[in-house]
């Protein structure tokens, strides 16, 4: 049973170009997280989506950042026109239910902008 | 507004010891807590949880101490060994039936054998 997967794993952008990381949840599970941690931070939430519903994005900055999660292939976290300030490591998690279940996370994407 | 705070950023332990990993909570909603171990380059790993009826909960060598007076928990593993080294992040659901989850800042955790 694979666990959740992401990619890629590591990414470099210029200033100005987009960056798209991608998320497989885990097998049956219809829930994902995405988090964004910076340096010598603790992660933070962005986004919480279903299958083609965002349910929760208050954690996500208001321009230039956008996810989706639809019926079919991964969720996608698209960063537009990246800046050297969206360089962090992001990770997705996905659970098969809300409420306590227990989230479980894929390895990460390290986006670096040069 | 930092509602899940680990004031420690690291803790250097002899291996076969006890580790004693602190974290206070801002937030008296919260009602729920983890705790995550995370490697270098991997994703946070869930350990152990606590719900706010208990006051303990033990797997293993983890434990996990909750004071909700203090808004104070703690992490215990005993006895320590090299392979716990790694950083552990405590963290809270927020209530409204998902896990939008805060988490601390983390504390590394250097099992010296």
């Amino acid at each position: 049973n694979a666990g959740v997967m992401q990619n890629p794993r590591h990414l470099v952008r210029r200033r100005g170009q987009e960056a798209r990381l991608r998320c497989s949840p885990m097998k049956g599970h219809s829930h994902v997280y995405w988090y964004r941690q910076l340096p010598e931070e603790g992660l933070k939430f962005m986004v919480y989506l279903q299958k083609e519903n965002i349910i929760d994005e208050s954690g996500m900055p208001k321009e230039r950042f956008s996810a989706e999660f639809p019926k079919e292939g991964p969720s996608i976290l698209r960063i537009q026109q990246v800046v050297r300030g969206d360089s962090a490591a992001y990770f997705c998690a996905s659970s098969p239910n809300y409420g306590t279940d227990t989230q479980y996370f894929g390895p990460g994407t390290r986006l670096t902008v040069l | 507004d930092q509602q899940v705070k680990q004031n420690s950023p690291s803790l250097s332990v002899q291996e076969g010891r006890i580790s004693i990993l602190n974290c206070d909570y801002t937030n008296s909603m919260f009602d729920y807590f983890l705790w995550y171990k995370k490697y270098p380059a991997e994703g946070p790993t869930f350990l152990i949880s606590i719900s706010s009826i208990k006051d303990k909960n033990e797997d293993g060598r983890f434990t996990v101490f909750l004071n909700k007076s203090a808004k104070h928990l703690s992490l215990h593993i005993v006895p320590s060994q090299p392979g716990d080294s790694a950083v552990y992040f405590c963290a809270a659901p927020s209530s409204g039936g998902y896990q939008k989850v805060t988490f601390g800042t983390g504390t590394k955790l250097q099992v010296i054998p």
